[in-house]
């Protein structure tokens, strides 16, 4: 079992809708949470970290957090075509030890 | 901010040479940073993690003697490919966490080609 699913994708969304991204993990002691951007042939960037339960909004982003269910998910409210990459969700186990998922590509169609 | 840098960007070089490629944290003091590749439509994998002043910790099969990691100080850390040879073509992320922090930064990443 990977120490962190997510879907694959390609998830396709039309522009100004909201795109959901999911991701579980196996490690019921990880503490912090983080989704990263990455588009085609760049590194990845770290748009949103979470710690505990419930929700985090920043701008059009919130990340929710349920730690019962081992699972953190990513909205993108009122998606745009340039929203369109692939999203990481990442798990720290505060040994410094990070896990990250394989990505979900979202397509935003304009 | 927290920014990372990574140099050089780009290079091609011949099989069998060796490759330095630089890490740096521009505006903290990185006491962890990790070495990740990336092949094509892949996700990141991470090969090592290093620690300023102690020895690397190289996950499972990466050769520790081919990837040679110095963490010299808290803004800097190299990772050297020797021999390199077309299957080390890839893209290599660097990040640094910073001290006390559990957020990662990546670098702009270095894609390697061996011809």
């Amino acid at each position: 079992q990977k120490e962190v699913e997510q879907n694959s994708g390609p998830l396709s969304v039309p522009e100004g809708a909201i795109a959901s991204l999911n991701c579980t993990y196996s490690d019921r002691v990880s503490q912090s949470f983080f989704w990263y951007r990455q588009y085609s042939g760049k590194s990845p960037e770290l748009i949103m970290s979470i710690y505990s339960n419930g929700d985090k909004e920043d701008g059009r982003f919130t990340a929710q957090l349920n730690k019962a269910s081992q699972y953190v998910s990513l909205l993108i409210r009122d998606s745009q075509p340039s929203d369109s990459a692939t999203y990481l969700c990442a798990v720290n186990n505060n040994f410094n030890k990070f896990y990250f998922g394989s990505g979900t590509k979202l397509n935003v169609k304009p | 901010g927290a920014v990372v840098s990574q140099h050089p960007s780009r290079v091609i070089c011949k099989s069998g040479t060796s490759v330095k490629i630089e890490c740096r944290s521009l505006d903290f003091q990185a006491t962890t940073m990790f070495w990740y590749r990336q092949f094509p439509k892949q996700s990141l994998m991470l090969m090592a993690t290093s620690n300023e002043g102690s020895k690397a910790t190289y996950e499972q099969g990466v050769e520790k003697d081919k990837f040679l990691i110095n963490h010299a100080s808290l803004t800097l850390s190299t990772l050297t490919v020797t021999s390199a040879h077309p299957e080390d073509s890839s893209f290599y992320i660097c990040s640094a966490a910073r001290g006390g922090g559990n957020e990662q930064f990546f670098g702009p990443g270095t894609r390697l080609t061996v011809l």
